[in-house]
């Protein structure tokens, strides 16, 4: 069985420019999860998906960060315009689950640097 | 929201020694995780352990829901154990999806 993809793995980017992360969750997991992990500590939740719709956003800077989960499938977050404490990983994971049950599977994440 | 407390924040082993990392979390939990995250930074599911105990070769688990604690046991430990250890309480009712700020685990030669 496959696992969590996400691109790219790496990604260098000057403040105030753009930048967006895909993800492609294990097939048939119906909820999506976006991370973003600074270093030295746990992973912060910014937006989980059930299926297309949007669960919980409450930790996402909507002023820049942006998500969506098109046909329920794969993903992509964007950050628009960033700033120099958005260096971090963004991990995405998916669960077979409902809600508030199941496993979470963790793709690889991608590293974002901003100069 | 809930919160979740991880320790010791460091832990220093010489390999073959036994091990023991803490997570308490502040309210009632469903469900709970134990995460492995390695050097490369990859996290990988340990246990997906809401009550009682688990085992897999040298780890294990035990979560006692009423007193809002788990335990994660390392025996034997070996090098590649080295890296950082997440206890993790996915989205309730109550609250988002919270992982603690782990335990980071050197295991010497």
């Amino acid at each position: 069985e496959a696992g969590v993809a996400q691109s790219p793995r790496y990604k260098i980017i000057e403040k105030r420019q753009s930048v967006a992360f895909w993800c492609n969750p294990i097939s048939g997991h119906a909820t999506l999860y976006w991370y973003q992990q600074i270093l030295g500590q746990g992973p912060k939740l910014l937006i989980q998906f059930q299926n297309n719709g949007v669960v919980d956003d409450s930790q996402l800077p909507k002023d820049r960060f942006s998500a969506e989960r098109l046909k329920g499938v794969d993903s992509t977050l964007k950050i628009q315009p960033a700033k120099l404490e958005d260096s971090a990983v963004y991990l995405c994971a998916s669960s077979l689950g409902l809600v508030s049950a199941g496993t979470q599977y963790f793709g690889p994440g991608t590293r974002l640097t901003v100069l | 929201g809930i919160q979740v407390e991880q320790s010791p924040p460091d832990l220093i082993l010489q390999e073959g020694a036994n091990s023991t990392l803490r997570c308490n979390f502040s309210d009632s939990v469903n469900n709970l995780q134990w995460f492995h995250q390695n050097p490369w930074g990859q996290l990988i599911n340990l246990f997906y352990i809401p009550s009682g105990t688990k085992q897999n070769g040298r780890l294990s688990a035990t979560t006692v829901a009423t007193e809002r604690y788990s335990l994660l046991y390392i025996s034997s430990s070996q090098t590649t154990d080295s890296g950082v250890y997440f206890c993790a309480v996915p989205k309730t009712n109550a609250g988002k999806s919270t992982f603690g700020d782990g335990t980071t685990l050197t295991v010497k030669p």
